[in-house]
């Protein structure tokens, strides 16, 4: 059975960087797209940004300043970077993996939360 | 962006009924939309890809239709574990998007 397993801080003042890694336990880590969403009672579910196994990545445009995923295919993993945060980050933020274009797989979700 | 319209929200059902949820596109997007079921407290869970593709291990009383702007998710007898909330997202061009959620209350 693979899974997906997340982890990073949860608690983060303004201006500090976010940092979630996420690992795939249990099946193949090539062939597929990597993903990271988070979602608010503000803005709902938003698409963060992809990389897949050769690290292509895409992004928000509305992040991409302050986005960095990269990915570790030696350990499974992959990791997200947020800079400079503030309140509007906070949000529940998922790993996912999937196909090109949809999201199979899920993280079990980590709530980050911005606060002075 | 892309944006996603979902009505109605919410949806109050019984069990039994065959439930039809809407997603709009603000532009087409082909057949590049998804569906999702979320659990409070759980993470998203696909259902149908690509308008109208059944996801394995998802039971067949969910289909899903459309192509354009216009797209459904209907679930042919609504069962107990149905009751979540259901997104659609768009898969057509980067950033993809998600409509803000239809709620499937009792």
């Amino acid at each position: 059975q693979v899974q997906l397993q997340q982890w990073g801080a949860g608690l983060l003042k303004p201006s500090e960087t976010l940092s979630l890694t996420c690992a795939v336990y249990g099946g193949s880590f090539s062939g597929y797209y990597y993903n990271w969403i988070r979602q608010s009672p503000r803005k709902g579910l938003e698409w963060i940004g992809t990389i897949n196994d050769s690290e292509t990545t895409n992004y928000n445009p509305s992040l991409k300043n302050r986005i960095t995923i990269s990915v570790d295919t030696s350990n499974n993993q992959f990791s997200l970077k947020l800079s400079f945060v503030t309140a509007a980050d906070t949000a529940v933020y998922y790993c996912a993996r999937g196909r090109l274009r949809d999201f199979v797989l899920w993280g079990q979700g980590t709530l980050v939360t911005v606060s002075s | 962006d892309i944006q996603m319209t979902q009505s109605p929200s919410p949806l109050s059902a019984s069990v039994g009924d065959r439930v039809t949820i809407t997603c709009r596109a603000s532009q087409s997007v082909s057949s590049f939309l998804n569906w999702y079921q979320q659990k409070p407290g759980k993470a998203p869970n696909l259902l149908i890809y690509a308008a109208s593709s059944l996801q394995s291990g998802v039971p067949s009383r969910f289909s899903g239709s459309g192509s354009g702007t216009d797209f459904t998710l209907t679930i042919s007898s609504l069962q107990p574990e149905d009751f979540a909330t259901y997104y659609c997202q768009q898969s057509y061009s980067i950033p993809w998007t998600f409509g803000q959620g239809t709620r499937v209350e009792i």
